[in-house]
Formats: C-alpha cells, sequence, structure tokens
C-alpha cells in the first residue's frame, strides 16, 4: 500500500538554528499539506501545494517558515531560525485533487516528524 | 471560518462499545473524516462520511451524522485494547478550502 514518506522523523536542535523537513507524497497526489500538530492539540495547515503552486500559506509563519515543492512531487518546509515555540510534530499529508467533491479529496498523512527546541 | 469540537476523554472496557463525539460550526464541508493517532505516530484514516449521508457503517465503526444538530460520532464496536488512540474529526469547511480543520482530538483508554 502506497504510504507518504517524511524524514527526519525525529529532530533535536537548539534555537536560531535551521532546520529542515522533507515530504514524499503518495505517487500520482496532485496536492501536498503541510500541518503542525503541538501537543495536546489537532492539527492545523500551514501551507497547502496543488503541483508546484502554494495555493494556500495563509497560517505560514513567513518570517521564518519556507516551504517549496520545485517538481511538484517532494517538498521541504524549513525554519530559519527555529524558535522554542516551534517544537510539534509536523504532518504531511497528500491526495489526489482538490476541489472536487469525491474521495480525490481524502488526505492521507505520514508519519511525522517530531521536532524539539531546546 | 470552521470550529471542531470534541470531548477530550473516553474510558471503557474492553469488549464494549465506545461513542466518540464531535460538533462542527461550518455545514459546508463535502466530507467529514475520522481520523486515529497513536502515541508519536502519524495520522491513519479510519472512516469518512459524506454530508448527504445520515449513516455510514464500515465493520466496527459506525458514523452517525446530524446535520440539522452539526453534529457526528463515531461508534466502535467491540472496543478492543489496540483501540485506545487519540481519535480526531475533521472537515474541510469553507467554501474553496480543502485543507481540514480538526477538533482537538478525544483520548480513548480501553480497559481490559
Amino acid at each position: 500500500e502506497a504510504e507518504v514518506a517524511q524524514s527526519p522523523r525525529y529532530k533535536i536542535t537548539e534555537k536560531s538554528q535551521a532546520v529542515a523537513f522533507w515530504c514524499d507524497p503518495i505517487s500520482g497526489h496532485a496536492t501536498l499539506y503541510w500541518y503542525r500538530q503541538i501537543l495536546g492539540q489537532g492539527p492545523e495547515l500551514l501551507v497547502q501545494f496543488q503541483d508546484e503552486s502554494v495555493v494556500d500559506d495563509s497560517q505560514l509563519p513567513k518570517d521564518r517558515f519556507s516551504a517549496e515543492r520545485l517538481k511538484g512531487v517532494d517538498s521541504t518546509l524549513k525554519i530559519q531560525p527555529a524558535e522554542l515555540g516551534d517544537s510539534a510534530m509536523y504532518l504531511c499529508a497528500s491526495s489526489l485533487a482538490p476541489g472536487e467533491a469525491g474521495t480525490k479529496e481524502t488526505q492521507y498523512f505520514g508519519p511525522g516528524t517530531r521536532l524539539l527546541v531546546l | 471560518g470552521e470550529d471542531v469540537e470534541q470531548s477530550l476523554f473516553l474510558s471503557v472496557r474492553e469488549g464494549d462499545s465506545s461513542v466518540i463525539n464531535c460538533t462542527y460550526t461550518d455545514s459546508s464541508s463535502t466530507y467529514l473524516y475520522w481520523y486515529k493517532q497513536e502515541p508519536g505516530a502519524g495520522l491513519q484514516l479510519l472512516t469518512y462520511i459524506f454530508s448527504n449521508m445520515d449513516m455510514k457503517q464500515d465493520q466496527r465503526l459506525t458514523v452517525l451524522l446530524n446535520k440539522k444538530d452539526k453534529h457526528l460520532s463515531l461508534r466502535i464496536a467491540d472496543t478492543q485494547t489496540g483501540d485506545s488512540a487519540i481519535y480526531f474529526c475533521a472537515g474541510t469547511g469553507g467554501t474553496g478550502r480543502r485543507a481540514l480543520t480538526f477538533g482537538s482530538g478525544t483520548r480513548l483508554q480501553v480497559q481490559p
């Protein structure tokens, strides 16, 4: 069964350092999402891609976070500089297509990257 | 935007049925979803229901949707210790928005 891949699974860094997370969606999935999940809460959207284009980054703290999906396949999320409050689980999800009524919009999640900022 | 509320904790005995409840504010979601999260893991899609349905059954899982009251529930029959996890309901909500809005999750504890 196809899965969303993420790496690394765990990352410990010091504040003010740069960190990067990688996601490889299910093959053929045009839409890719990055969510952040703070301990004890549900995931919240950071950025949504349709192919290589950003379609929603309204909740992305753009002063320190950046995301790219250059070839419309895998994606990288970067934080620079990291702050203590960035400690969270970063989840990547993908779906076949957005905006269509049907199971094509069902999102499948990767295992996540757990970030600890010291 | 969408607001999704869930109770925080549910404890049941093995073999009993579990019912996890969720309320939402935006009725424009085409689908409503239930995800399961085990400790330190990502989210596993359990089931979903189309917004024009009242009920969906999938093996031990039954989803009920009351659109009038904006209430969604997940019933797990014959609950097992392996069902212990956090359960999230989610909807898309909002015109043109396809990212999911999640509740805060319900921790299900199954006692042997």
